[in-house]
Formats: C-alpha cells, structure tokens, sequence
C-alpha cells in the first residue's frame, strides 16, 4: 500500500468554481503535513502547511481528519492561474523530517 | 539569496556511465534531500542528510551515492547509470524539524 495517495484527475472546472481535492496517508503516526504546488515542468513550491485545526490562506483551505487519515485542500473562485499539479506531502511516523508525497492531482481551470 | 540550486539542467548520458548531479544551498537548512519524479509515481525519496556528515537512505537508494561534507552542499553520485534512471531529479532543504520544505529547479536526466 502507498504511503500517501491522490485521485491523479484531471479536474476541469470552469472559472469560479469550487473545487477539493482529497489525500489519504497510511501511517497513522504522521505528525506534519504540507500541500505543493506544480508547475507543468517546474519544482514543487510549497502551497501551505495543514494543521490540526485547519489552515485558510485567501481562496485556500486546508484540513486535517485524523481519524479518516486523510488532508483536503478546498480552492474557492478559482482562476486561470490556479491551473498546476497539486502535490500532498506527509512525514513518516518515526521521523519528522522524511516526507513521502503523493502523485499529485492535476487541476485545469477553464474560462 | 539563490535559494537552492542545481546543476547541470538537463543531461543525457550511455548505460554504464557515471555522473554527479550537484545541488547547493544557501539558506542555512540543515536537512537537505534528493528526490526522484517519474510520471504517476509522484515524488520518491532517494536519499537525505540531516547535517553535515550523516547522511541515510530513502525509499529508492539503490544505485545513488550522496555525502555530505558541507551544510550547503549535497551531491547526488549515480555509479553506473541505468535507462531506469531517467528521470526529474529534485534537492530540497528545510530547516530540521521544520518541515516547509524548498525545492532547486531540477535536473532532467535521460539514460539511453
């Protein structure tokens, strides 16, 4: 079993929309967990930090379900420019520092 | 501040050659990592440091080399390259046990 997964999508949404992508992780132990942002050919840049009780950042949310073992980012209003690769990261149990990473959900906003 | 940087951009080499993919930092973080980015399989931990000298293995070490003798640098070692190797190859840092972690812009590597 993956340590972390991610629906690949893609999710075409038009302009304004609303849009959540969930990720599921297995280690019940993860302590700190982060969403990236891809560019098409580009690192991940580091979207925002998902803490226990939320995290909102403008359009972003971000949230924590520990006893489903799973994060969710929420874009609201979406824009052309929100189009990216949308990468979950989750530390291992047993060290805070190692990070496994899901695939990634693709997100193409649509005008 | 250059961030992370890494070097060369892009690269091809022959089964069986050898090569070094740099990756440098200045950002003072003493937790540097090497990841490898293949379609589908997301991003994969080859191998990280946690300072200068010690150095561990991640989920995909096998035929990578790293060492570490400064906190700013942490070259990535591919001993005998292999057409399985080809891939998008990040470095990142973050501050120990903080875990927002910064990315260099890669390096695509082709084996043929």
């Amino acid at each position: 079993r993956k340590e972390v997964e991610q629906d690949p999508g893609p999710f075409n949404v038009p302009e304004g929309a609303t849009v959540a992508f969930n990720c599921t992780y297995s280690n019940s132990a993860s302590q700190s967990f982060f969403w990236y942002r891809q560019d098409c050919r580009k690192e991940p840049k580091l979207l925002m930090s998902v803490y226990s009780s939320g995290n909102e950042d403008g359009r972003f949310t971000a949230q924590l379900n520990r006893a489903s073992q799973y994060i969710s980012l929420l874009i609201r209003d979406s824009k052309l420019s929100d189009s990216a690769t949308y990468l979950c990261a989750v530390n291992a149990g047993d060290n805070f520092n190692k990070f496994y990473f899901g695939s990634g959900t693709k997100l193409n906003v649509k005008p | 501040n250059a961030g992370v940087t890494q070097t060369p951009k892009f690269q091809v080499l022959k089964t069986g050659q050898s090569m070094t993919l740099q990756c440098a930092q200045d950002m003072n973080h003493e937790y540097m990592s090497w990841y490898r980015q293949d379609p589908g399989m997301g991003l994969r931990l080859i191998h990280y440091s946690v300072g200068a000298g010690i150095t561990d293995q991640g989920e995909v070490p096998n035929g990578y080399n790293v060492s570490r003798s400064t906190t700013e640098d942490f070259p990535l070692r591919l001993l005998s390259a292999a057409p399985s190797q080809t891939s998008v190859y990040f470095c990142a840092t973050n501050q120990l046990n903080r875990g927002e972690q910064y990315f260099g812009p890669g390096t695509r590597l082709t084996v043929t």
